[in-house]
């Protein structure tokens, strides 16, 4: 079945240091996986996303990768800041006879302390 | 703002009433997805209408129905309400690729409905 793990549930980390999260889905069908970041009571917002023909992408102080081989991709943020701090979730997606479904990982609470 | 609208804010019912609540997708997305987010847990998907139909159903109860409108809004109705369903309750949209082009794109997430059953 459809299926997405996440890690670390929870992270520390110190501002200015990086921070990584990984996820590993189960279908092989999946071609797209949004990380969405949600700040305590407010709607999850894309940060960045990646298609499966492509194994890396950046934007700016975030970076996402992808092995599709492994079935595993990683968020990786650099320079942490204090408004960092916030859930992050990450999904993939899968086509069913044209629909898309999105599958969530069950997010990391990301703390940055100054 | 995502441009995705989502009414009422808060709601606050008790057990075994019905509740609808409302979504209007951003201008031109024909898709609309409904999610539901527990307390400290992650979003689970419930269903997906396409331009009116049905598309796409998840984890959604059998309590739980939804319809979308011709004008797009989406309605997700709530009946015999138990204290576990109180959620946030999420409406995404998006822009529905023509089939064949392979690649899924991004949801727009709605400010959500705080549904609290006493």
């Amino acid at each position: 079945g459809e299926n997405v793990e996440q890690h670390p549930s929870t992270l520390s980390v110190q501002e200015g240091d990086s921070a990584v999260i990984k996820c590993t889905y189960s279908d092989s069908a999946s071609n797209y996986f949004p990380w969405y970041k949600q700040e305590l009571g407010k709607r999850p917002q894309l940060i960045i996303d990646i298609r499966s023909n492509v194994g890396e992408k950046k934007d700016q102080r975030i970076a996402v990768t992808l092995n599709k081989t492994a079935k595993h991709f990683s968020l990786h943020i650099t320079e942490t800041q204090p408004e960092d701090s916030a859930v992050y979730f990450c999904a993939a997606s899968i086509r069913i006879q044209g629909a898309q479904k999105l599958v969530f990982g069950q997010g990391t609470r990301l703390t940055i302390n100054p | 703002d995502s441009g995705v609208t989502q009414t009422p804010k808060h709601l606050i019912t008790a057990t075994g009433q019905r509740v609808t609540l409302r979504c209007s997708p951003r201008s031109g997305d024909l898709s609309v997805y409904w999610y539901q987010q527990s307390l400290d847990q992650g979003l689970q998907f419930l269903i997906q209408y396409y331009n009116g139909e049905e598309r796409a159903k998840g984890n959604i109860l059998e309590r739980f129905s939804a319809q979308q409108f011709p004008d797009l809004h989406s309605e997700l109705n709530l009946s015999s309400l138990e204290l576990g369903d109180s959620a946030l309750y999420f409406c995404a949209s998006s822009v529905s690729l023509p089939e064949g082009t392979g690649f899924d794109n991004e949801q727009f997430f709605g400010p959500g409905t705080r549904l609290t059953v006493l």
